[in-house]
């Protein structure tokens, strides 16, 4: 398990709806994205973690979003009451600091039907 | 404003043709790029990288600050070279990459 891995694949969640979307990162990547990659678009930043710490929130596109990361390993995007326009693919990335070479999973795809 | 543009979207070619999948990016700092690739069912991962003025699977990739373009190039495209291909813009002082809105490189036999 060297990669960075993501849980569920596939999530299909009803309008109105609260998910919660699993990264993994590679052991010891201190820094760890989420990235929100709407269909035929590229990656857009969400939210940037150093270990434990939030640095950078900046691209969480509303109060129903939160990410959190609380051992400095694991962490979880929470979207509260999904909305049709939440659908994308969620990618995870982690990495070392002060370096943009991410190793990213392989995406968790949210349907809101 | 910090941006990163791939004016094509869809790039079809013959084997063994070139390749240039152009990047333009905007911003006021000094830059650092990236290609990043995503082949068929597999995750995004890095291609090349500008500081390592390094030549991968026959790929480079020249920083033009001038014209603010960083344009990936390969003399001849082989089929294996299919996949999306995305331009990036790496912020250091906010940590984050900020991507273009991808190529899709079709290699045709």
């Amino acid at each position: 398990g060297a990669g960075v891995s993501q849980s569920p694949r596939y999530k299909v969640a009803k309008r109105g709806q609260d998910v919660a979307l699993r990264c993994d990162p590679i052991s010891g990547h201190v820094s760890l994205f989420w990235y929100q990659q709407a269909l035929g678009q590229g990656p857009e930043f969400l939210t940037y973690f150093q270990n434990e710490a939030q640095l950078d929130k900046s691209g969480l596109p509303s109060d129903r979003f939160f990410a959190e990361r609380p051992e400095g390993s694991v962490s979880t995007l929470k979207i509260q009451r999904t909305q049709q326009e939440d659908s994308a693919v969620y990618l995870c990335a982690s990495s070392y600091p002060n370096g943009g070479e991410a190793f990213f999973g392989q995406g968790t795809r949210l349907t809101v039907v | 404003a910090q941006r990163v543009t791939q004016p094509e979207k869809l790039l079809s070619v013959f084997k063994g043709a070139p390749v240039e999948l152009k990047c333009n990016y905007s911003y006021s700092g000094s830059p650092e790029l990236f290609w990043y690739v995503q082949y068929s069912r597999q995750r995004l991962q890095l291609l090349l990288r500008h500081i390592s003025r390094e030549s991968i699977k026959g790929f480079t990739a020249d920083l033009n600050k001038g014209e603010t373009s960083f344009h990936l190039k390969k003399p001849f495209a082989q089929e294996e070279d299919s996949a999306m291909y995305y331009c990036a813009l790496f912020i250091q002082g906010a940590q984050k990459l900020v991507f273009g809105q991808g190529t899709r490189l079709t290699i045709n036999p």
